[in-house]
C-alpha cells in the first residue's frame, strides 16, 4: 500500500537552530499537509501545499512541495522550546483518505 | 468556530465490553475519517465516511469494529467485545469536502483532541 516514509525519525537541537525534515513518497501526491502533534493531543495543520515546487511559509515555518511531486520538505527557523513535538507529513494519493507519514520527533534544548 | 469535538477524552473499558466513541466535526463539515494510534507510532487511516454513507473502510478490522455518521449528530466509532489490543488513542478529522471535490486545490483536515482508549 501507500507509504510515507519521514527522515530524520528523531532530532535533538539547541534553541535558536534551524530544522529540517523531509518526507518520500513511493507515489505522486497531489496535495501535502503537515501536521504537528504535541503529547496527549491531536495533530494540528501548521501548512497545505497543493502545487509541485510551491513554497508556503506560516511564521517560522516553510515547507515545500517537491518537483518530482514524491516528497515534501518542511522547515523551523531560529527553534524555540514550544516547537518541541511530533511532525507528520500527510496526503491523500489519488484517494479520498488521508495517509500519514511515520513522524518526526523534534526535542529543543535550551 | 468549534473544532472538531472528541469524547470521550478518556475511556476504560474490561475485556468483552463495547466501546463508542463520538467525534462532532466542524460547522458545514459533512466528510469525517477516523484514525488509531499506537503509542510512539504514525496515524493509521481506519474509515472514511460522508454523511450516513461509508465510502472507504480499508482501514478498519472486518470484525468488531463499525462506524456510521448520521444524518443527525455526531460520528460514531463502535469496537464490540473489546480486548486488550484495541488500546490505542482514536482521532477523527473533519473537512468540508473531499479531496477529490476540492479538485487538489483546498484540501484541508481538521482533528479532534482524541479519545484514548485503554482496555484492562
Amino acid at each position: 500500500g501507500q507509504q510515507l516514509n519521514q527522515s530524520p525519525q528523531s532530532m535533538f537541537i539547541q534553541e535558536g537552530e534551524d530544522v529540517s525534515m523531509n518526507c518520500t513518497s513511493s507515489s505522486i501526491f497531489n496535495t501535502w499537509l503537515w501536521y504537528k502533534q504535541d503529547p496527549g493531543e491531536g495533530p494540528v495543520l501548521l501548512i497545505a501545499l497543493y502545487k509541485a515546487g510551491e513554497l508556503t511559509s506560516n511564521g517560522r515555518l516553510t515547507a515545500q512541495f517537491g518537483i518530482t511531486r514524491k516528497d515534501s520538505f518542511l522547515n523551523i527557523s531560529a527553534s524555540i522550546p514550544s516547537d518541541v513535538g511530533i511532525y507528520f507529513c500527510a496526503g491523500p494519493p489519488n484517494t479520498d483518505k488521508l495517509i500519514f507519514g511515520t513522524g518526526t520527533r523534534l526535542q529543543v534544548f535550551p | 468556530n468549534a473544532g472538531v469535538m472528541q469524547n470521550p477524552r478518556h475511556l476504560v473499558r474490561r475485556r468483552g465490553q463495547e466501546a463508542r466513541l463520538r467525534c462532532s466535526p466542524m460547522k458545514g463539515h459533512s466528510h469525517v475519517y477516523w484514525y488509531r494510534q499506537l503509542p510512539e507510532e504514525g496515524l493509521k487511516f481506519m474509515v472514511y465516511l460522508q454523511k450516513e454513507n461509508i465510502i472507504d473502510e480499508s482501514g478498519m478490522p472486518k470484525e468488531r469494529f463499525s462506524a456510521e455518521f448520521p444524518k443527525e449528530g455526531p460520528s460514531i466509532l463502535r469496537i464490540q467485545q473489546v480486548v486488550r489490543g484495541d488500546s490505542a488513542a482514536y482521532f477523527c478529522a473533519s473537512s468540508p469536502v473531499g479531496f477529490t471535490e476540492a479538485l487538489h486545490s483546498s484540501f484541508e483536515a481538521f482533528f479532534g483532541q482524541g479519545t484514548r482508549l485503554t482496555v484492562v
